[in-house]
Parts: structure tokens; sequence; C-alpha cells
């Protein structure tokens, strides 16, 4: 089974600055196969980036991923005060069929 | 729109069996996987198992096997996730998520269901 991280655990910034979160997989992994998802206290998840790079209907241009193997990073642009939330990376794989990591809370 | 809108909130003391329901509206519901998701208190989420709409086979992730039931209605657009024998541990918010068929990511997530187990 494959194991996600993600790191810093917190990060705290204000508006206006950048974010860089990080998802490291323990071993090499199809970046077709990565996703990010926001979640906001009170809601569902919901879908940011799939296939590691690419951004779901509707998301700003502000949000961008990247990355290849085993290590992938979600980066938020200029933040807004509605991005600060809930980030988790999930894979595809076999058994589980999906795995997510533990989540990195971006804060003021 | 496109949309899963799932079950209210429910209470269930231990033992008892809980069945929360997804409708999807907005999109030909056999053309899109269906999968349900875990989020105990505090918690990250946590797949617990899908179903190919297209053929009715459901699939279950490790820990999710023997009181977990994941089925679907197709005359109703409608996936169900019954869980049997609950626990307290079962106390979490549920949500039904859509896959794409040929993809690997969830697009499109219900508004979540609230299981509490309590005596």
């Amino acid at each position: 089974e494959v194991v996600l991280t993600q790191s810093p655990g917190t990060l705290s910034l204000s508006p206006g600055e950048r974010a860089t979160l990080s998802c490291r997989a323990s071993q090499s992994v199809s970046s077709n196969y990565l996703a990010w998802y926001q979640q906001k206290p009170g809601q569902a998840p919901r879908l940011l980036i799939y296939g590691a790079s690419s951004r779901a209907t509707g998301i700003p241009d502000r949000f961008s991923g990247s990355g290849s193997g085993t290590d992938f990073t979600l980066a938020i642009n200029r933040l807004e005060p509605e991005d600060f939330a809930v980030y988790y990376c999930q894979l595809y794989g076999s058994s589980p069929i999906f795995t997510f990591g533990p989540g990195t809370k971006v804060d003021i | 729109q496109v949309q899963l809108v799932q079950s209210g909130s429910e209470l269930k003391k231990p033992g008892a069996s809980v069945k929360v329901s997804c409708r999807a509206s907005g999109y030909t519901f056999t053309n899109y996987a269906l999968n349900w998701v875990r989020q105990a208190p505090g918690q990250g989420p946590e797949w617990m198992g899908w179903i190919n709409t297209a053929s009715g086979n459901p699939t279950y992730a490790p820990g999710f096997t023997g009181r977990f039931v994941i089925s679907m209605d197709t005359s109703v657009s409608t996936a169900y996730l019954q869980i049997s024998t609950l626990k307290a541990e079962d106390t979490a918010i549920y949500y039904c998520a859509r896959k794409p068929f040929y993809f690997y990511h969830m697009d499109v997530w219900g508004q979540g269901t609230t299981v509490t187990v309590s005596s």
C-alpha cells in the first residue's frame, strides 16, 4: 500500500501570500493518479486538481498543481480569504483504490 | 445542474443498522462510478468503497467488508450505503462522490450524512 505524507501540517499565511503544499508518496506513482481537494469546515471536499496538474471545472487559476514520481505540490498564488481551509492529496491505487493524505491546514 | 443529494442525519443505538442514500441528478447515472467516503470527527477522508453503476458490482476497501453493503437502484438514480451492527466508532460523516470512468478522482460530492451511534 502506498502511503501519502503531506507537509507542513499547518501553514500560517496572510491574504495575498503564496502557499506551497507538499504531498509525498512512499513509492513512485503515476501523476495521472494524483488529485487535490479543498475542504472547509462543515462542507464536503471539493476537487481542485486532478492528474497532478489539471484544474477542475471552475477552479481559479491561482491554484496550480505540479510534480511527478513521489513528490507533488499544490501552489496557491495570492491567497484569498476563502482559500483558508484544509487541503488533501489523494492517490488512486490498487487496494485501497483511493488513499487520502493526512491534510495540510492553511490558516491565517 | 449535476448534484448528489444525500439523506438526512441519523441517530442510532449500538447494534442497530442504518441505510444512507445518495440520489444523483443532472447526469446519466450509469456513466459514473459512485464512491462512499467516511470522515470521522476531526479526521481526514477515508475511502470505503464504490459501485460500478454500469454493472452494479461493488468493491470495498480493506476494513469495510462484512458490515458494509453498497448497492444501487438505477430506476431512481440512487446509491445506498448500509451499515449493520453499528458501533460507536462508526460515528462519522458519510459522503458519496462521483468518479468519472477512466479517470482517477472524485469530481462531484454529496453534502454528507452525519451518522451518530450512541446509547
